[in-house]
């Protein structure tokens, strides 16, 4: 399977913490970008990171890119009970076609 | 900007009957539109892509005689899951993308997701 992975598949913290999750993709890429999906709805995009970028920041959210390692983050600072959802990374290559890591469940405990 | 809407949101059916599934760019014209389904609590998996004015093409594995697409317009594509069987039961996700953008910074813009149940 080309599906990406991530870890941890499911993380619990408190609010006000931060939030790491981690993405490996296995193709060269020209963007990583990053998803939310809420239960059972659609997914909302959060930032995208293209190939000659190694980090960037939009309000609390970091994400960083090692092309080297073919691995992303997503960093998430001072979490709120709000955040909580699926969160999911997807490497975009040549065919511009998007594929998707496993997914991480961040659950934020008020 | 760059809303994409799904139509259903959700379809009961009975096994062999057909659905159709529309997903509509709202406010941008889509050259490409991706099916994709997902399982529970599972990540989403590519089905087809679609260009607009030619035959999709499907991710292998993928029955294209079972899952008939068809992308009409630059604002619409239809996703047909023809004579349904409970094993088709899943949540199916449209996106879009804007023909305008480049590929360093392209954008699939997501559906809201239609949930189908074939009992």
């Amino acid at each position: 399977s080309q599906q990406g992975e991530e870890d941890p598949q499911a993380l619990s913290i408190q609010e006000g913490e931060n939030a790491t999750m981690n993405c490996s993709y296995k193709t060269s890429i020209n963007n990583l970008q990053w998803y939310r999906q809420n239960s059972g709805r659609g997914l909302v995009h959060l930032i995208l990171i293209r190939s000659n970028e190694r980090e960037k920041h939009s309000g609390r959210l970091r994400v960083t890119l090692d092309t080297s390692k073919k691995s992303s983050s997503l960093l998430i600072t001072a979490s709120r009970a709000a955040d909580t959802a699926s969160y999911f990374c997807a490497s975009s290559g040549s065919a511009r076609q998007l594929t998707f890591g496993s997914g991480t469940q961040l659950t934020v405990l008020p | 900007g760059a809303v994409v809407s799904q139509h259903p949101s959700r379809v009961i059916c009975k096994s062999g009957t057909s659905v159709k599934i529309e997903c509509r760019s709202l406010d941008f014209q889509a050259t490409t539109m991706f099916w994709y389904r997902q399982f529970p609590k599972q990540s989403l998996m590519l089905m087809a892509t679609s260009n607009e004015g030619s035959k999709a093409t499907y991710e292998q594995g993928v029955e294209k005689d079972k899952f008939l697409i068809n992308h009409a317009s630059l604002t619409l594509s239809t996703l047909t899951v023809t004579s349904a069987h409970p094993e088709d039961s899943s949540f199916y996700i449209c996106s879009a993308r804007n023909g305008r953008e480049r590929a360093s910074t392209d954008t699939q813009y997501f559906g809201p997701g239609t949930r189908l149940t074939v009992l």
